[in-house]
């Protein structure tokens, strides 16, 4: 069973429509829910962390918010640049400092 | 943002040999690192996780005399690849955590290991 799911596995959107990625996890005792944004042929670039339900973080075109269920990533007017594979992780206490990775979100922005 | 980096970004090697790829933080002191692998259109798998001063743990299934792991300072890890088989061929990356912000870990840009 997947501890992490994330839908959808792809996504396209036009330049300017806002959309929500989804990441639900099904962990128990959740220590911390983390976004990754990666290119292709890159490392995952770090966007946020989330540590308990309700809480909100944003950046620029981004807003990450986590319920005790699932987290979603809003993506706010997006640009073609923004295009990128979106990875959603946990760490749990039964998996130490471990992270558990969601399969991605390809996002497709076109101009 | 801590700043991992790792070297090379990319290595082609002759079946039979072995390779090393470093992964080092650069503004921060990483007790605990990890090297992951991923293969194309898939999501990263962890291999094994680093401990200064320790042995690795590697997970389920990954051959620890074949990927060797050393974390001889708090900013070196090492991950080297014995005998290189062609199925190695993978992108590896590691990721190190930062003790200034909880739970937090920071990628490397990877290496692109292809085995001939």
């Amino acid at each position: 069973e997947d501890q992490v799911t994330q839908s959808p596995e792809a996504l396209r959107l036009q330049e300017g429509e806002s959309s929500s990625l989804n990441c639900s996890y099904t962990v128990s005792g959740l220590r911390g829910l983390f976004w990754y944004r990666q290119d292709p042929g890159k490392g995952p670039e770090f966007l946020f962390t989330l540590y308990s339900a309700g809480e909100e973080k944003e950046k620029e075109r981004l807003k990450a918010t986590l319920t005790k269920k699932e987290s979603f990533l809003h993506i706010t007017a997006p640009k073609p640049e923004d295009s990128a594979t979106y990875l959603c992780a946990v760490q749990a206490q039964e998996y130490g400092n471990k992270l558990v990775f969601g399969a991605g979100t390809i996002l497709r922005v076109k101009s | 943002g801590a700043v991992v980096s790792q070297h090379p970004s990319w290595v082609i090697c002759k079946s039979g040999t072995s390779v090393k790829i470093e992964c080092r933080s650069l503004d921060f002191q990483a007790t605990t690192m990890f090297w992951y692998r991923q293969f194309p259109k898939q999501s990263l798998m962890l291999m094994a996780t680093s401990n200064e001063g320790s042995k690795a743990t590697y997970e389920q299934g990954v051959e620890k005399d074949k990927f060797l792991i050393n974390h001889a300072s708090l900013t070196l890890s090492t991950l080297t690849v014995t005998s290189a088989h062609p199925e190695d061929s993978s992108f590896y990356i590691c990721s190190a955590m930062d003790p200034r912000a909880t739970y937090e870990q920071y990628f490397g840009p990877g290496t692109r290991l292809t085995v001939t």
